[in-house]
């Protein structure tokens, strides 16, 4: 079965710093989601992506935060000057459009 | 507001039992519902969905699950488990139609027995 692939698996980063979440989605897909998991809490939607622009965004996703699809084939997350408070599992998810998303195995960030 | 509820935040049952958690939740119209499995080091897989008709609905792995719309209820079921299912299960909600997206519970983290 295609999977949604992301990278690294772990990041550990200093409070300040930029950091860049990778994703390589399922190739025929069309909408894109970026979601986290706070330590404990519930998984939380930050962003969705479709025909190269965003779709929806939530709360969270604030000024620090920014997606890109550079290449068609790569889906990133980027924070600009992570906060101690930005420590969470990042997933990515892919679909063709309306209910079956695919997740993949997510990158756990750990901000010191 | 838009809301899932899963009360049990960890459950202990030993290789055999039969399985349940609860999900409830809190929506506008009546959603699509999910049910996601995280195994460890594993991302989020679809065990079921709920979308309409029979309110049984059979998933992946022996799972199963029932829509209830008057206790806006969506329980997991398993008749017998497996050490293999000791995992966190998710239940998520989601409209009818647009791309909003999915809402989910905290979770239940299962640890299966001998």
């Amino acid at each position: 079965e295609p999977e949604v692939t992301q990278t690294p698996s772990h990041q550990v980063t200093q409070m300040g710093q930029e950091v860049i979440l990778r994703c390589v989605p399922i190739s025929n897909h069309l909408y894109f989601y970026w979601y986290r998991q706070i330590l404990g809490q519930k998984v939380e939607f930050l962003v969705s992506f479709y025909n190269n622009e965003i779709s929806e965004k939530s709360e969270i996703f604030d000024d620090q935060f920014s997606v890109e699809r550079p290449d068609g084939s790569n889906f990133t997350l980027k924070i600009r000057s992570t906060k101690l408070e930005d420590s969470a599992m990042y997933f990515c998810a892919s679909s063709l459009g309306g209910e079956k998303l695919f997740f993949g195995s997510g990158t756990q960030l750990s901000v010191l | 507001a838009q809301s899932v509820t899963q009360p049990d935040i960890h459950i202990t049952v030993s290789e055999g039992a039969s399985l349940e958690l609860r999900c409830n939740y809190s929506y506008g119209a009546t959603p699509y519902l999910f049910w996601y499995v995280q195994s460890p080091g594993q991302g989020l897989q679809l065990l079921l969905k709920y979308f309409s008709g029979d309110t049984l609905v059979q998933g992946i792995k022996g799972f199963e699950a029932e829509f209830k719309r008057s206790q806006s209820s969506f329980n997991l079921r398993k008749p017998s488990v497996h050490w293999s299912d000791a995992a966190e299960y998710f239940c998520a909600v989601g409209p009818r139609a647009g791309n909003t997206p999915l809402v989910f519970g905290k979770g239940t983290r299962l640890s299966v027995i001998a």
